[in-house]
């Protein structure tokens, strides 16, 4: 059971440049997160998703986009990259809250991303 | 606004207790989760609370009080592989969205 996969793990790109950050979870999970993480900030929300064809932003949406058109997919786009968007992004996914509770989300390996 | 508290670093010694202590502040209250995040890699779930009281999993317990916005994780029998950062995060909403605090980052020492 490969859980949450995030491809490519690195990349390096150029100022005003665009490219896409994909996530895929095998385990039929409903919402789907995108966060970034950067030193002394802790992970932020950037985009999320409670369902194929639904997505709503986080904490801070600027500068990315965002599709889910399957469950199992949750695509980050960068339409043109800066500077200031070098961060490590993570994926992560979670079973529909109920009951009272919360459950615990699924977090990929990372895709670390340098803008020059 | 919601807020979540934590220690930047703390260092203990190989064998030892150490707590690591959380506040929070959050619009409603869903819980608190507590992540492990070792350098370079995904952070991995711990625990959850939603009621007052300690929870135990093996030599990592966390507990919670609400009245207060306070929690803390427990490490016993600490190992050196226990060295990473740990993340204190809290649900806002029922889209289970979190509110992570920015880690604390624990060395263990022999």
């Amino acid at each position: 059971n490969a859980g949450v996969t995030q491809t490519p793990k690195f990349r390096v790109l150029k100022t005003g440049q665009s490219m896409t950050l994909l996530c895929a979870q095998d385990m039929n999970h409903e919402y789907m997160y995108w966060y970034r993480q950067d030193p002394g900030m802790g992970l932020r929300l950037i985009h999320y998703s409670v369902g194929e064809g639904t997505t709503a932003k986080g904490e801070v949406p600027d500068g990315y986009n965002v599709s889910r058109l399957k469950k199992q997919n949750f695509l980050l786009g960068l339409e043109s990259a800066a500077p200031s968007q070098t961060s490590v992004y993570f994926c992560a996914s979670s079973y529909v809250v109920g009951g009272g509770s919360n459950q615990p989300q699924h977090f990929g390996d990372g895709t670390r991303l340098s803008i020059l | 606004g919601q807020n979540i508290d934590q220690p930047t670093e703390m260092t203990a010694t190989e064998g030892a207790i150490v707590q690591i202590n959380c506040t929070y502040q959050t619009s409603g209250f869903n819980g608190l989760f507590w992540y492990q995040q070792h350098a370079g890699e995904a952070p991995t779930f711990l625990s959850y609370n939603v009621l007052d009281g300690l929870e135990e999993k093996g030599r990592f317990s966390s507990f919670l009080s609400r009245s207060k916005g306070y929690s803390y994780l427990l490490l016993k029998e600490l190992q050196m592989k226990d060295s990473a950062s740990y993340l204190c995060a809290a649900p806002g909403g029922a889209t289970n969205k979190l509110i992570f605090g920015t880690g604390t980052l624990l060395a263990v020492q022999p």
